[in-house]
């Protein structure tokens, strides 16, 4: 949705091992985010990147989970050593004027 | 991140019925107020904006603003069953970001 694609779609993985999510925006959009969307629960802020500035980590919730913007599009999040707890939707969105934000349609991350 | 409350719900209304959906946030410079409508699995999509203090409306939504009393309200009038969802609340944390409220599901009886 909104110019967001967001890849897997689903994602089923052992407990201690690594993901990697894709986010795609369309071109033109300077701010990126990630949110988290545990069942259940509200939407939870991980991290922001806006153009070449230094990203807002400040919503990652351990050193496992990492982020990184490259060439100001493509972004990847990745969990190191799974857990449980871990399991969510995990939403990329792109930033449009006035403080909007758009999201794509999500990653189902599920830690088994 | 800031506190955005809503009422917990969840709220059943008749079809044509109006659905009235609260939130209340604890930062008073906060400026910019959003809801964001989400079905089940998903994702949230943005359905109002409102800045201003007053009312917004925007077909059968209205969105009311009163930032003296931290407080931002959706109305949704004549409603259907497709209205059916979680309503999030959304209030900007800082230039760029974000709270959300944990939604309020509403439920439209036919």
């Amino acid at each position: 949705g909104a110019g967001v694609s967001q890849s897997p779609s689903n994602k089923v993985t052992e407990k201690g091992k690594d993901v990697e999510l894709r986010c795609d925006p369309i071109s033109g959009h300077t701010a990126l985010y990630w949110y988290r969307q545990s069942l259940g629960q509200g939407l939870e802020f991980l991290i922001y990147f806006q153009g070449n500035s230094a990203p807002d980590k400040s919503g990652l919730p351990s050193d496992r989970f990492s982020a990184e913007r490259t060439g100001g599009s493509v972004s990847t999040l990745t969990i190191q050593r799974t857990q449980q707890e871990d399991s969510a939707v995990y939403l990329c969105a792109v930033g449009g004027s006035g403080n909007t934000i758009y999201f794509g349609e999500g990653s189902w991350l599920t830690v088994v | 991140q800031k506190e955005v409350e809503q009422n917990s719900g969840p709220l059943s209304v008749p079809e044509g019925a109006i659905a009235s959906l609260n939130c209340t946030y604890s930062d008073r410079v906060s400026q910019s107020f959003f809801w964001y409508r989400q079905y089940s699995g998903k994702s949230p999509e943005l359905i109002m904006s409102i800045y201003s203090n007053g009312d917004k409306e925007d077909g059968r939504f209205t969105a009311q603003l009163n930032k003296a009393s931290q407080y931002v309200s959706l109305l949704i009038r004549d409603s259907q069953p497709s209205d059916s969802a979680t309503y999030l609340c959304a209030v900007d944390d800082n230039d760029y970001k974000l709270s959300f409220g944990a939604g309020t599901t509403v439920t439209v009886r036919a």
